[in-house]
Order: structure tokens, then sequence, then C-alpha cells
């Protein structure tokens, strides 16, 4: 079975200051590796995956994360973050043998003040 | 340009009245998946269809049923909702079942009265 942990359940920072958010998996088996937002009251849109290759994952609005091995990460960054990037964000996965099953961490409600 | 739509976007309901929420996808995807999601907690898959072929979670209450009358469509039913049953329900849909991103629609915020 896997598990996600969003280590941060809300994270507060400044308009058009850096943020990470960090999601953390456990499995036995090799994983792919999803971020989703969610903003109010809608569905989810895939931000990126990483399913093989490159280690940094480069997706929409500007946001990157880096998949560690090692450390079983997957942090989400952005350099400078806007008021429209308020939402919730979801850090999922998918193991290789579990068809196309997602198992979702709790998500990090990313809150960006002016 | 929609590509996987619910409706509607918000339904109320009564204590054990039935409730029907609908997915439709122009996408032509083989799998589309039901999840329910509480406030502020992950999404839950309740079941999922690959064609014709259905699939339910394992902790799906029987009260969640679902229906898939052709590739575009698939339907929740809820045959007697209860006060926890109130949540956010997505659809998502997938070219396959193996390696495909899942796509979802909007949800549909349900209250139950």
């Amino acid at each position: 079975a896997q598990s996600v942990t969003q280590l941060d359940s809300q994270v507060p920072v400044f308009e058009e200051a850096p943020v990470e958010l960090r999601c953390n998996y456990s499995s036995s088996v090799s994983v792919y590796l999803f971020w989703y937002v969610q903003y109010p009251n809608q569905g989810l849109q895939l931000l990126l995956k990483y399913l093989s290759g490159s280690t940094l994952v480069k997706g929409i609005n500007g946001f990157e994360a880096e998949f560690n091995k090692s450390q079983t990460s997957f942090h989400l960054r952005k350099p400078s973050v806007h008021i429209s990037d308020t939402a919730e964000y979801f850090c999922a996965v998918r193991a290789n043998n579990a068809g196309n099953m997602l198992t979702f961490g709790g998500g990090t409600r990313l809150m960006v003040k002016p | 340009d929609a590509m996987v739509i619910q409706n509607p976007r918000y339904q109320v309901t009564q204590f054990g009245k039935p409730v029907t929420l609908s997915c439709s996808q122009t996408l032509n995807h083989n799998v589309m998946y039901w999840y329910q999601q509480k406030s502020s907690q992950a999404p839950k898959l309740l079941f999922h269809y690959y064609d014709k072929d259905f699939n339910n979670e394992a902790d799906t209450p029987d009260n969640f049923q679902s229906r898939r009358p052709n590739t575009s469509f698939c339907f929740l039913d809820i045959r007697s909702p209860g006060l926890g049953d109130a949540a956010m329900y997505l659809c998502a849909t997938s070219r396959d079942d193996t390696t495909d991103t899942q796509y979802f629609g909007p949800g549909t915020r349900l209250t139950v009265l």
C-alpha cells in the first residue's frame, strides 16, 4: 500500500515570495507522482506529474517539483507566487503495479497575501 | 472546451431522499471514477468503471451506487443520503486504467438537510 504525507496543512506566504509545498510518500514499489491544484468549489486540475526521466518536472502556472527517491519526496516549488495561486494543493501517488488508482495526501492550503 | 462535465454543480437534498449526480465526458475515455471529498480532506475513491466493468472500493458504503449507460455518461446514485454524505463529489476520467492521467470535473457539492 502507498501513503502520502503533506507536512503542512496551511502555508501562508506574501505575494511575489517563493514557496515550497512539501510532500513525502511511502511505498514498497516504485511510484508515479502527481500534484493537483483545487481552486474553491472546483475540481482538481493537474499541475504536473513525474513518470520517469528527469527528476525535475515543470508544470503549469510556473510550478515545478523535484522527485527525490532517496528521501521519498516530491516537493512543489514556485519562485514567485501570485494572489491567484491561493488554492488547495494535493500531492498524489500511483504505484506502478496498482493500475491507475491514486492515493492522495491530505492537502496543503496555500494562502497568498498581498 | 469542457472535457469532464458535472451537473448540477450544487445539489441540495433532504435526509433519506434519493439523489443522482451526473457526469459526462467528451474525451472518449474508457475509465470513469467517482470520488467523495469531505470538507478539508483529500478525495476518496468510491468506485470506477472500465468500460462497463464496475469496480467498487472495499469501504464504499452500499448506500452509494453507480451506473454507466454509455461511454460518455456516468451517474452516482445515493439511495438514502445521510448528513454524513454531505460532500463534494468529483468525477474523473482516464484513457486507460494503468498509466494515463486522470482528468477531473468541477465537482458537485451535495448538501443534505
